[in-house]
């Protein structure tokens, strides 16, 4: 089946640095999610991207749809303690409702 | 607006007992519903969805069960629980075609 690879499993980052994950597929997707998970928590939708190109924005947070409809980036501007925890890509692989998950990235972010 | 519960937070068995995990969702009608299974803080892992009251589709072969009896709720179960059974379990929902998936705050079980 259709996989998206999150590379590396684990990042550290000083407080205040910049910080840039990807995720690849294989597969041409037409929606890119992303996801936070805080240690304890369910995930929660950070931004979903529909159109190849797209860059959006979430406060601090910048997601874009690759050209190539195989990938997707999320930035994180001047990190902070609380953007601690697991950061995944999502999206479906084909018409259905389900979702295909990255494994994550686990970020730690030292004060 | 829409939310999504899960009970209990945290559950602690021991091997061999019966499981019951629930998940309901209020404010919307019809959602599709999905049980997850995350180890060791990683990967989620699809174990169950359904889309709509008393269809269930089993994505793994394992010693878990599902039922929806009714439009909003999601029930996870076992017979008889196993050591490799423990884990964190979410619940998640989404709407018709929308891909986007909410989750619950999930469940962390332990068996010993």
């Amino acid at each position: 089946g259709q996989q998206l690879n999150q590379s590396p499993q684990s990042m550290f980052i000083q407080e205040g640095e910049d910080v840039s994950m990807n995720c690849t597929s294989s597969s041409i997707f037409n929606t890119w999610l992303w996801y936070k998970q805080d240690p304890g928590e369910g995930p929660v939708l950070l931004i979903a991207l529909y159109k190849a190109g797209e860059l959006t924005s979430n406060g601090r947070l910048t997601a874009q749809f690759g050209i190539t409809r195989k990938d997707s980036f999320l930035n994180i501007s001047a990190s902070i303690p609380s953007d601690v925890g697991i950061y995944f890509c999502a999206g479906p692989p084909g018409a259905n409702s389900k979702l295909t998950f990255g494994k994550g990235i686990t970020l730690s972010v030292r004060p | 607006s829409q939310t999504i519960h899960q009970w209990p937070a945290t559950l602690v068995q021991p091997v061999g007992s019966p499981l019951s995990l629930e998940c309901t969702v209020e404010g919307t009608s019809n959602p599709n519903l999905y049980w997850y299974r995350q180890a060791a803080g990683r990967g989620l892992q699809l174990l169950f969805y359904s889309v709509g009251i008393g269809q269930i589709s089993s994505e793994v072969p394992q010693n878990l069960s599902a039922s929806r009896p009714q439009d909003r709720q999601f029930i996870l179960s076992s017979k008889k629980l196993l050591l490799s059974d423990s884990g964190f379990y979410l619940c998640a929902w989404s709407l018709g075609k929308k891909n986007i998936q909410y989750f619950g705050a999930g469940t962390r079980l332990s068996v010993l």
